[in-house]
Formats: C-alpha cells, sequence, structure tokens
C-alpha cells in the first residue's frame, strides 16, 4: 500500500513568512510524528500525535512551531515568522504497535529553505 | 531512551558480509533494540528490531548479545544501495519518540 506521502517536497519562502507543511500518514496508523534534520545533523523530535490524545509537544522549538491532525489523519506544521535557522527537512513518521513496540515508517521530507 | 554507542564511519566491500557494531551497557529489561537507516537524502527506514533472542528478516540480521549490553546489525551480502547512515536505538516498552543518535556511516566500496 502507500507509504508516508509529504507536500511539497521543497519549500523555499522569505525570512519572516509563514508556511504549511502536510503529511498524509499511513492508513490505519494512529500515532503520527514529525522530526526535522538540518544539513548535516540528526534527527529531532518536534511533536507527536496518539490518537485522540493531547499532542506531546515537547520537542517544539518555539511558539512559532504548532501542529495540528485533522480526524486522526492528515497532519500539517505550521511555522510563523520563518527564520534561518528554520531551514532543514522536516520528515514525518507514522506508526502502529507491532510486538510491543513500534515501526515508525518515515516520509520522503520537506526540505524548507529560509532565505 | 537509553544511549549507544556506534563507530563514527565503517567501509566495505561490496558483495561482502557487514556487521555493524552497537554498545549499549546501560540497557534495561525492557528496552528494545531497534535499528533504522537513512539512505542519502530519504527519510529513515525501519531495519530490524529484537528484545533478546537474535533475529532475522529479509532485509538483515540482529544478533544480541547475551548479556544484551551490546548488538550487531549484520547486512550478509552488501550492495551499493546499502551506503547509508545506521541508528541503533534503544526503545522502552511504550516509548514514542525516537532520539536518533550520530550513527554510523557505512561506505560500500565497488
Amino acid at each position: 500500500g502507500a507509504g508516508v506521502s509529504q507536500s511539497p517536497s521543497n519549500k523555499v519562502t522569505e525570512k519572516g513568512k509563514d508556511v504549511e507543511l502536510r503529511c498524509d500518514p499511513i492508513s490505519g496508523h494512529t500515532a503520527l510524528y514529525w522530526y526535522r534534520q538540518s544539513l548535516g545533523q540528526g534527527l529531532e523530535f518536534l511533536i507527536y500525535f496518539q490518537g485522540n490524545s493531547a499532542p506531546d509537544k515537547s520537542g517544539l522549538p518555539s511558539d512559532r512551531f504548532s501542529a495540528e491532525r485533522t480526524g486522526g489523519s492528515v497532519s500539517t506544521l505550521t511555522i510563523q515568522r520563518t527564520q534561518q535557522e528554520d531551514s532543514a527537512v522536516y520528515l514525518c513518521a507514522s506508526s502502529v504497535l507491532a510486538g510491543g513496540t513500534d515501526t515508525q515508517y518515515f516520509g520522503p521530507g520537506t526540505r524548507l529553505t529560509v532565505l | 531512551d537509553a544511549k549507544t554507542t556506534q563507530p563514527n564511519s565503517m567501509e566495505s566491500n561490496e558483495e561482502e558480509p557487514v556487521h555493524l557494531p552497537c554498545n549499549h551497557s546501560t540497557i534495561s529489561g525492557t528496552d528494545y533494540i531497534h535499528w533504522y537507516r537513512q539512505l542519502p537524502s530519504q527519510g529513515p527506514e525501519y531495519v530490524i528490531h529484537g528484545l533478546t533472542s537474535n533475529v532475522n528478516n529479509r532485509m538483515a540480521s540482529l544478533a544480541i548479545a547475551e548479556d544484551r549490553k551490546s548488538s550487531t546489525l549484520i547486512l550478509h551480502r552488501a550492495t551499493l544501495r546499502d551506503a547509508a547512515v545506521y541508528y541503533c536505538i534503544l526503545r522502552d516498552v511504550g516509548d514514542d519518540k525516537i532520539i536518533f543518535g550520530k550513527g554510523t556511516r557505512l561506505h560500500i566500496l565497488p
């Protein structure tokens, strides 16, 4: 079946503008995650949704970042008043429990460049 | 997530087996050992996971030491497509987010 999809694949924006990044998880996966990866760096957790529970926002770097998940499926990550340090690849993953732990399936990412 | 230690980089020849080590001396009894890999310009990809016993799947094998303080990811016959960063991660039951370390960058020589 279809994997995790993300759009757009690339986004170039000017400093100070708002951007929205979209994630379509695998159908039936109850958990959805956002990570980001800056150039040459490791992956950094941002936010986690599980079913109808309140999201874990502990990884969001500032209040300019927010995310929502509508109907337990599609998620949108919004970055307001973008800064150059927000430039990174933003990765979405969804998961299902398998044998007591979950396996996360990642999308291809959105490469965000803030000029 | 408990800490893991991996070599920064490794090299292997194409069509030969590759053994990627991971040390996790502070592992707890309920920590699962997960491996993910990230090919160039792609998102991470699940490889394998295990708890106590060795595991095999289509992609690789996971050999877990008897004391669980270390493990080895085995690629039986490396191809150029296996060149990637390999992450060894400990995840307790109920852990949600993955804390990725720096991983091992595997280079495959033709």
